[in-house]
């Protein structure tokens, strides 16, 4: 069964801290990869999404790509009060699959 | 601007009673799915649909029907809802975008089966 692993958190950053977020999938046929958040009470929101080894930066986040240990992670610059959320982590499931799983996602909490 | 809207947001219905909750978007996405999120499960998939006439039955598809009469709706049905039904269903749409398909969510509809 395809699986995508997070840990629940919650994780608590300090305003201004790096938030290290990360995940880590089953199915070596996944090729996208995706990350939403998700505030209490809402639907989920993509941030951004990566599909290269590697890094790929948007503004304050940061996700990693590395294939071979199949493992992505988000990293959130200068985190603010307002990023406090749950950010799933996403693979699509198989490649050219246009189904993703989920993970269970982790509560990012970042304190002034 | 384009959007993807469910109705209702809000639903309390009885045992064994059929349901249906309604996902509209204007994105003009060939792909639309159903998801239910609970505590402890995160988002599962129920059903999907790649086109028009096209369904497919996903991870936790028994008890829910779908069908796809055209490119901008896929309504869930609940044939005989049960207590175990009670969570929060969201539905998406998706197309290629940037090599990749993203999918973007509804606004959720709280349903409870008492």
């Amino acid at each position: 069964q395809k699986e995508v692993e997070q840990n629940s958190g919650p994780l608590s950053v300090p305003e201004g801290a790096i938030a290290s977020l990360n995940c880590t999938y089953s199915d070596r046929g996944s090729q996208s990869f995706f990350w939403y958040r998700q505030y209490s009470g809402k639907s989920p929101e993509l941030i951004m999404f990566i599909y290269s080894n590697g890094d790929k930066e948007d503004g304050r986040f940061t996700a990693q790509l590395n294939k071979a240990s199949q493992y992505v992670s988000l990293l959130i610059r200068d985190s603010q009060p307002s990023d406090s959320a749950t950010y799933l982590c996403a693979a699509e499931s198989g490649a050219g699959s246009y189904q993703l799983t989920f993970g269970k996602g982790t509560k990012l909490s970042v304190i002034p | 601007d384009a959007e993807i809207t469910q109705s209702p947001r809000h639903k309390i219905t009885e045992t064994g009673r059929q349901v249906t909750l309604a996902c509209h978007q204007t994105w003009n996405h060939n792909n639309m799915f159903w998801y239910r999120q609970d505590l402890g499960h995160g988002l599962r998939l129920i059903h999907y649909s790649y086109g028009v006439h096209d369904t497919n039955k996903g991870e936790v598809s028994d008890g829910y029907s779908v069908s796809r009469s055209n490119t901008e709706d896929l309504p869930l049905t609940l044939e005989s809802a049960a207590s175990s039904q009670t969570s929060v269903y969201f539905c998406a749409s998706s197309d290629r975008t940037g090599g990749v398909y993203e999918q973007y969510f509804g606004p959720g509809t709280r349903l409870t089966v008492t």
